[in-house]
Order: structure tokens, then sequence, then C-alpha cells
């Protein structure tokens, strides 16, 4: 496909179960962001690669998150025992190049964690 | 606090009717700011990007206006259609900062036939 894709959709975890949720971002993009975005709010920022870099991890709420794209193009975000204020979407986006210089970011269509 | 204002928090109009969104931002030192249309269930998508220096921008029957000395924009819609029902975010970019994009919370629209 031509966007940006995440897997699984939907997931439902208990509390302290590790998840991992995929993103795949448009081919040839360098930058990839994750997000997390509560209901009714806007998205807020978790992490952003630059190939397979990854440059900022500042969004991440604690040691639990933990994300990779060791290849430069696919990445995971693994969220370790997971609590109940985890549940949330979980957005993923790409871009060609800089935001900053005015560069489009394409979403996914994100993976809705519900914990238990 | 958020550095992205957005209101109303939610709207309802009916459809054929206009109506604009609002964005009151702080983020300072500025680079870009973009709307983007989320409805439910899928990511968000892309409306438009203006620049500093850019005041008005349009996409179909999206409309944003710019003022950086304000630091106010807004996003017209004319003739809504029920497709419009989404939320609306206002997103800006702070400048020199790859991944410093401050998002707001976003209007809530409702369009009713």
């Amino acid at each position: 496909g031509a966007g940006v894709s995440q897997s699984p959709r939907y997931k439902v975890a208990k509390r302290g179960q590790d998840v991992a949720l995929r993103c795949d971002p448009i081919s040839g993009h360098v930058s990839l962001f994750w997000y997390q975005q509560a209901l009714g709010q806007g998205p807020e920022f978790l992490t952003y690669f630059q190939n397979e870099a990854q440059l900022d991890k500042s969004g991440l709420p604690s040691d639990r998150f933990f994300a990779e794209r060791p290849e430069g193009s696919v990445s995971t975000l693994k969220i370790q025992r997971t609590q109940q204020e985890d549940s949330a979407v979980y957005l993923c986006a790409s871009s060609l190049g800089r935001l900053a210089g005015g560069h489009e970011q394409f979403f996914g269509p994100g993976t809705r964690l519900t914990v238990l | 606090k958020n550095q992205v204002e957005q209101s109303p928090q939610s709207l309802i109009i009916l459809e054929g009717k206009n109506c604009t969104l609002q964005c009151n931002y702080t983020v300072s030192p500025f680079s870009n700011l973009r709307w983007y249309k989320q409805d439910t269930g899928r990511g968000p998508v892309s409306l438009t990007i203006m620049t500093f220096s850019e005041n008005t921008k349009s996409n179909g029957r999206y409309t944003a206006t710019l003022d950086a000395d304000t630091k106010q924009s807004s996003l017209h819609i004319t003739a809504s259609q029920l497709s419009d029902s989404a939320s609306y975010i206002c997103v800006v970019s702070a400048h020199y900062n790859n991944n410093d994009m401050r998002f707001g919370a976003g209007t809530r629209l409702t369009v009713k036939p």
C-alpha cells in the first residue's frame, strides 16, 4: 500500500502484559514519529527516528516504553507491564524530510490499546 | 500548559452552512502551522501547511488563514458537507527542531442534514 500502516488496529491487554505495536512507514520516508492520543485529545509526541537513529525519546512516559527501528524502515513500539493509563490510540507517522522544512507528515490509522 | 489552544471544543452546524475554527498558539520561534482533519478511528490527514510568510492557503472548500503577529490561525469551511464531520487539529512546528510539533486538542465538528 501507499500509506502508513499499523498493526494490530486494536489490542486488548490485561494489566501487566507486554505489548508490541508495529508501524510500516511509507517507503523511503526518513522520519518516523510515534504519538499517543487520549480520547478527545490531540496526539502527544512520544519519540522520533531519523532512519534507524532514535534522535528524540523525550516523550516516552516511562521506562516501560521502548521503540526501535533497526533497519530504518519498520518500527516497533513496545510497552512492558502495561497499566490502565496506557490505554490510548498510538499513532505512527512518517515524512520524507524535515517537518520544520514544511514536509508533509503522513499518519497511520493508529492502534487502539485497551488495558483491562 | 498546551501551547496550542483551539476553539470551540465542539461545533454542530447544518449541512451547507459555513463555519470557522480558531487556533491560538504561543509556540516560538515558529516554523509552520498545519491543519489536519481526523475522522473517527483514523489517523490525521493534512489539509494545509503554512509558513511564517503565508497569510492564507486554500484546499478546496477549506481555507486557512494565519496572522503570525497575533499568533492566530483560522480554518474556514465553506458549504459544509456531511463528510466534513471530524476533528480538526491545529499543529504548530517550532523552528529548527524537526520533531517539535505542538498539537492542539482539536475541534470536533458535526455536520447535520
